[in-house]
C-alpha cells in the first residue's frame, strides 16, 4: 500500500520548457489535489479534482493545467515553465471533497532557471 | 491574503517539556481545523483536527485548543520528544471548500 506517489522527485527546467508531474494514489480516493509550497507561504492549492472526470481551479492556477486520467491518477502540466514556478509541488488525495483529512505524496522539487 | 497565520517560524524546546504551537486565522467561516506534521523530504502527514463546535481535542500526547472568539488555535505536545522535531502546519477549511494552510513552524526538541 504505497499511498500517494509522485514522479519525478527532482526536476530542473529551463524557462519555456514544458513538463508533466505525475501523481497516483492507491487508496480508492475520489478527490485529488495539487499544491505548491514556497518559503514563508505554506501550501497553496493549484487545482483539484473532486471526483473522476472533474477538475477545478484552486488559489493559484495560472500557468498550470491538470488532467484526471482516471480515479487513481492526477497529473499537473507546466506548458511554458517560468522561474516563478520554482517550488516544491505536492499531490494529495482525500476520500471525497467533504473529507477534511488529506494524504500527501512526498513532493517534487522543481527548479526553473 | 493569508487567512491562516503561524507567526513563529521556529520553536525550540527541551525533551520532556511542553511544546505549544500557535495559529491565527481571519475567516470566521472556517469550520474545521487541522494540524499536519512534515519531516524533510516527505509530504505532510495528518496529526490532529478539531471541529468548530468543539474547543478541545486530545489524541495521546497531542491536544488542539480552539478559541473561536479570538480566532486562534494551538497545538500542545506533552511531553515533547526528539522525534517530534518537524515542521508543523495548521490548516483551516470551510465545508466542501479549499483548505488554507499556514506557513509552518519548525519545532526542534533537544535531548
Amino acid at each position: 500500500n504505497a499511498g500517494v506517489t509522485q514522479t519525478p522527485k527532482f526536476q530542473v527546467l529551463k524557462t519555456g520548457q514544458s513538463m508533466t508531474l505525475q501523481c497516483a494514489q492507491d487508496m480508492n480516493h475520489n478527490s485529488m489535489y495539487w499544491y505548491r509550497q514556497d518559503p514563508g507561504m505554506g501550501l497553496r492549492l493549484i487545482y483539484y479534482s473532486a471526483s473522476e472526470g472533474t477538475t477545478d481551479k484552486g488559489e493559484v492556477p495560472n500557468g498550470y493545467n491538470v488532467s484526471r486520467l482516471n480515479k487513481r491518477e492526477f497529473s499537473l502540466r507546466l506548458e511554458s515553465a517560468a522561474p516563478s514556478q520554482t517550488s516544491v509541488y505536492f499531490c494529495a488525495s482525500s476520500r471525497d471533497r467533504v473529507s477534511y483529512e488529506q494524504y500527501f505524496g512526498p513532493g517534487t522539487r522543481l527548479t526553473v532557471t | 491574503d493569508q487567512q491562516v497565520k503561524q507567526n513563529s517560524p521556529s520553536l525550540s524546546v527541551q525533551e520532556g517539556r511542553i511544546s505549544i504551537l500557535n495559529c491565527d486565522y481571519t475567516n470566521s467561516m472556517f469550520d474545521y481545523f487541522l494540524w499536519y506534521k512534515k519531516y524533510p523530504a516527505e509530504g505532510p502527514t495528518f496529526l490532529i483536527s478539531i471541529s468548530s463546535i468543539k474547543d478541545k481535542n486530545e489524541d495521546g500526547r497531542f491536544t488542539v485548543f480552539l478559541n473561536k472568539s479570538a480566532k486562534h488555535l494551538s497545538l500542545h505536545i506533552v511531553p515533547s520528544q526528539p522525534g517530534d522535531s518537524a515542521v508543523y502546519f495548521c490548516a483551516a477549511s470551510i465545508y466542501n471548500n479549499d483548505m488554507r494552510f499556514g506557513a509552518g513552524t519548525r519545532l526542534t526538541v533537544k535531548p
